[in-house]
């Protein structure tokens, strides 16, 4: 069975400072995508990864997929209140099968 | 835009009834997928659907069925709605795109509290 760990679980931190969240697995991955998700409505996806030691920006947002497909990390710079909110990961396998999700990291930002 | 709708954002039903929920995707993706999730439980699979008329059972299947007879909608049927199958119910699919290979995207949620 095919895990991926998230860390930290949780993860409150004031405006302005910076965070790194963790997803790590045994087993290799074709890709990679990151969600958040906020209280009530359904995850939105930020950004998906394929190769190995890519990086990839959304503004404050740095994603990067390890070397080897069996890790990637969040890093969010200079975090604002609006950054709130649940961050999952999710590995793809291979075609016509399900994603394997993390727990999710619960984000939250104190003006 | 891609986008993935569910019929209701939140619904109220009785202990017995039979819980129709409605999921239509516009990207013409193969997969789609049923999710329950429920705090300190993260996401759990219920069904999946890689084909019209094709399904396959998640972790967690029991009382609930599917069904697909368009390649764009995919419904989930709890049989006989009990109090813990209260939850928030996420629908997805999921499709292949150069360059990012198979991206999955979620719809809203539909919050079903049943009494």
């Amino acid at each position: 069975t095919q895990l991926l760990e998230q860390s930290p679980q949780f993860l409150s931190i004031q405006e302005g400072e910076n965070l790194t969240v963790y997803c790590n697995s045994s087993s290799v991955f074709s890709s990679l995508q990151w969600y958040r998700q906020e209280p009530g409505e359904g995850p939105v996806l930020l950004v998906t990864v394929v190769t190995g030691g890519e990086v990839k920006k959304l503004k404050r947002l740095t994603f990067q997929f390890g070397d080897a497909r069996k890790d990637s990390s969040l890093h969010i710079t200079a975090a604002q209140p609006g950054d709130t909110g649940l961050y999952l990961c999710a590995g793809g396998v291979r075609r016509n099968t399900p994603l394997v999700f993390g727990k999710g990291t619960r984000l939250s930002v104190i003006a | 835009d891609v986008k993935v709708t569910q019929s209701s954002r939140y619904l109220v039903k009785r202990t017995g009834e039979k819980v129709f929920l409605e999921c239509v995707q516009d990207m013409d993706h193969e997969n789609m997928f049923w999710y329950r999730q429920d705090p300190g439980l993260g996401l759990r699979l219920i069904y999946f659907s890689y084909d019209v008329k094709m399904k396959e059972k998640g972790d967690i299947p029991e009382g609930y069925s599917v069904s697909r007879e368009k390649k764009e909608r995919f419904s989930l049927i709890l049989e006989s709605a009990s109090t813990n199958q209260t939850s928030m119910y996420l629908c997805a699919s999921r499709g292949w795109a150069s360059g990012t290979g198979e991206t999955q995207y979620f719809g809203p949620g539909t919050r079903l509290l049943v009494l």
